[in-house]
């Protein structure tokens, strides 16, 4: 069965260092998204991509980067990590359909980030 | 600006009774609205949507009502099941940009 996975689950990390959170899918998706859940926030829109190379700045972006080298993964890495970015990290993907039906996003387990 | 809203952050209902869930916007623009729902230490679920152009849509238990006059659309859930019992985000779409706007949540506790 198609299905989006992320990882690691949890994980800890100490302010400035460098993290890397995977994503990978394969719905054979064109487009993909990274939120972020905080209380009283709901889901932000870090980045998205809607296909191979190409990657967007969401609402939230500041200190994240993203990159798209192929269909199914799109990892989301913190420069420089800064306690204000812990929460809790989803990925998204979806078809990219256009007209006549919502484009369904599909979402992984979740990253529980704690930057201390 | 927040433009997909939710100000009930919680809700309590008995088993068997209906819930319903409320979500406010301000987009005109939006063709799309969804539900989605989420269990502890789990990614959100898609749970039913509706188009712009209809003011309801139902799918078994689940019934979402559109006012667009309002800018207001609702969940139903009925009869209400402990398993129902999670945190609901109602979710908007403009059709092309792919991107939703997501309300902040409610959480609705079903009490057996």
């Amino acid at each position: 069965d198609a299905e989006i996975t992320q990882s690691p689950r949890h994980k800890i990390t100490e302010t400035g260092r460098q993290v890397t959170l995977a994503c990978h899918q394969t719905w054979n998706h064109n487009n993909m998204f990274w939120y972020r859940q905080d209380l009283g926030h709901g889901l932000r829109l870090i980045h998205y991509s809607y296909g191979v190379h190409d990657t967007n700045k969401g609402e939230v972006s500041d200190g994240y980067s993203v990159s798209r080298s192929n269909t199914e993964d799109l990892p989301l890495t913190l420069e420089s990590a800064a306690s204000s970015q812990t929460s809790v990290y989803f990925c998204a993907s979806s078809e990219g359909i256009s007209g006549g039906a919502p484009d369904t996003q599909y979402f992984g387990p979740g990253t529980r980030l704690t930057v201390l | 600006d927040q433009q997909v809203k939710q100000n009930s952050p919680s809700l309590s209902v008995q088993e068997g009774r209906i819930s319903i869930l409320n979500c406010d916007y301000t987009n005109s623009m939006f063709d799309y609205f969804l539900w989605y729902k989420k269990y502890p230490a789990e990614g959100p679920t898609f749970l039913i949507s509706i188009s712009s152009i209809k003011d309801k849509n139902e799918d078994g238990r689940f019934t979402v009502f559109l006012n667009k006059s309002a800018k207001h659309l609702s969940l139903h859930i009925v009869p209400s099941q402990p398993g129902d019992s999670a945190v609901y985000f109602c979710a908007a779409d403009t059709s092309g940009t792919y991107k939703y706007i997501f309300g902040t949540g409610t959480r609705l506790k079903v009490l057996a």
